[in-house]
């Protein structure tokens, strides 16, 4: 079956820390691959996507996020995390031949001063 | 930011009334979506829209319906809602599939049912 996990509930980490979120995929073929940021009370903004091509892709707000096929995982990274970087991040795949996207369900992040 | 709305922004409502939530957009976008999200589960997809009259369910439609009679607006009706359907109900927007399907969210809606 056709599954999206992030492992980690919830993260912490201090300002200015580097920070992965961790994305794992479970699909018949490689799919489109999305990173969601949700802020409280918001709704949700796309950080990067990946398609095909250089498996490290840059996105908004400096966070990048690396596919690999092998292990069948898209982790978000950002090299120094800033206080405003507090969210929840989703990760999101969509099937190259359909249009149901899934969603993982969600890593909060929170940020120590 | 993609001009999607949601109205309401909140709700309060009983057991077995029922229930329409709109979803407004100005972005002229073919596709448009209903999700729920529920701690522990992300988003999931109620129903979607591919066009006008045009709507297929998604992973979770058991218990509620939609309607597109124009281009801009996606409605979601739950007939008798539940207390199971206590949730956080984002419209979203796309206008392509595949490839380049981005999906622009709109603020949600918070439903409780009592």
């Amino acid at each position: 079956a056709q599954s999206v996990t992030q492992p980690d509930i919830h993260i912490t980490v201090s300002e200015g820390a580097s920070l992965e979120l961790r994305c794992n995929y479970s699909y018949g073929a490689t799919p489109y691959l999305f990173w969601y940021v949700q802020s409280p009370g918001q709704g949700l903004q796309l950080l990067l996507k990946y398609f095909s091509g250089d498996t490290l892709v840059q996105g908004i707000k400096g966070f990048e996020a690396e596919f690999k096929r092998s292990q069948s995982s898209f982790n978000l990274r950002k090299p120094s995390v800033h206080w405003s970087d507090a969210a929840e991040y989703f990760c999101a795949v969509v099937s190259r031949n359909n249009n149901d996207m899934r969603f993982g369900a969600g890593t909060r992040l929170t940020v120590k001063p | 930011d993609a001009g999607i709305t949601q109205s309401p922004r909140h709700k309060v409502t009983e057991t077995g009334t029922p229930v329409t939530l709109r979803c407004h957009q100005t972005e002229n976008h073919r596709y448009m979506y209903w999700y729920r999200q529920d701690p522990g589960h992300g988003l999931r997809l109620i129903h979607y829209s591919y066009g006008v009259k045009d709507t297929d369910k998604g992973e979770v439609s058991d218990g509620y319906s939609v309607s597109r009679s124009k281009t801009e607006d996606f409605l979601l009706t739950l007939e008798s809602a539940t207390s199971s359907q206590t949730s956080v109900y984002f419209c979203a927007i796309s206008s392509w599939v595949g490839r380049d399907n981005e999906q622009f969210f709109g603020p949600g809606t918070r439903l409780t049912v009592l």
